[in-house]
């Protein structure tokens, strides 16, 4: 099946430090990806759309300002959480798709700010 | 807009004993339906998936789901589970008019947990 690749897996830094998270379809081209948050124990929550070569599609109540996301290529979406806060850590979690298929995710990404 | 409705947030089975997991669903158009797992610290894995055609779809690790559209459900149902399946279970709906490449509405997730 398709594979899709998030890098890195964990990553632990201070609080105010900028981090970014790499999604990348390894063996097809992703027209579109998402980018999901899941709390402990919950559901995963749609934080954005992003197509290919165009602005990302936040959800309501996401500030587009704190978490950035790039679609530079069809098998690349990049996720950087600006000036992160204890707040911000959670599990992010990409998925990539493109017509007709479904969604294929990542393994997931643990931001934990100290 | 679409909502998912995962009645259970856990269900504990005894290996190889069968099980369901209920998924109820409320939307004003037709949607396509799915069933994902999750192990710990992972993303997720796709199951399986409705989009037309015969209302028994059959997935990957033993499972199935049948669509029901007048009780709008799509309950997950293995035979005979085992260890292996302990995990995380979402069930979620997307537009069918937007096609698969649509966001995905996800439920809040059922925790499945096999015993020995």
């Amino acid at each position: 099946g398709a594979v899709v690749s998030q890098h890195p897996s964990r990553v632990i830094c201070k609080s105010g430090t900028s981090v970014k998270i790499e999604c990348r379809s390894l063996d097809f081209q992703a027209t579109t990806m998402f980018w999901y948050r899941q709390f402990p124990k919950q559901s995963l929550m749609l934080m954005a759309t992003s197509n290919e070569g165009s602005k990302a599609t936040y959800e309501q109540g996401v500030e587009k300002d704190k978490f950035l996301i790039n679609h530079a290529s069809l098998t690349l979406s990049t996720l950087t959480v600006t000036s992160a806060h204890p707040e911000d850590s959670s599990f992010y979690i990409c998925s990539a798709t493109r017509a007709n298929q479904p969604q294929h995710f990542g393994d997931g990404t643990r931001l934990s700010i100290l | 807009a679409q909502s998912v409705t995962q009645l259970d947030s856990q269900v504990p089975v005894f290996e190889e004993a069968p099980v369901e997991l209920r998924c109820n669903y409320s939307s004003s158009v037709s949607v396509y339906l799915f069933w994902y797992v999750q192990y710990p610290n992972q993303g997720l894995q796709l199951l399986l998936k409705y989009l037309s055609g015969s209302t028994l779809v059959k997935g990957i690790n033993g499972f199935e789901a049948e669509f029901n559209k007048s009780q709008t459900s799509f309950h997950l149902r293995k035979p005979s589970v085992h260890i292996s399946d302990t995990a995380e279970y979402f069930c979620a709906v997307s537009d069918l008019g937007t096609g698969t490449a649509s966001k995905l509405t996800f439920g809040t997730g059922t925790r499945l947990q096999v015993t020995l």
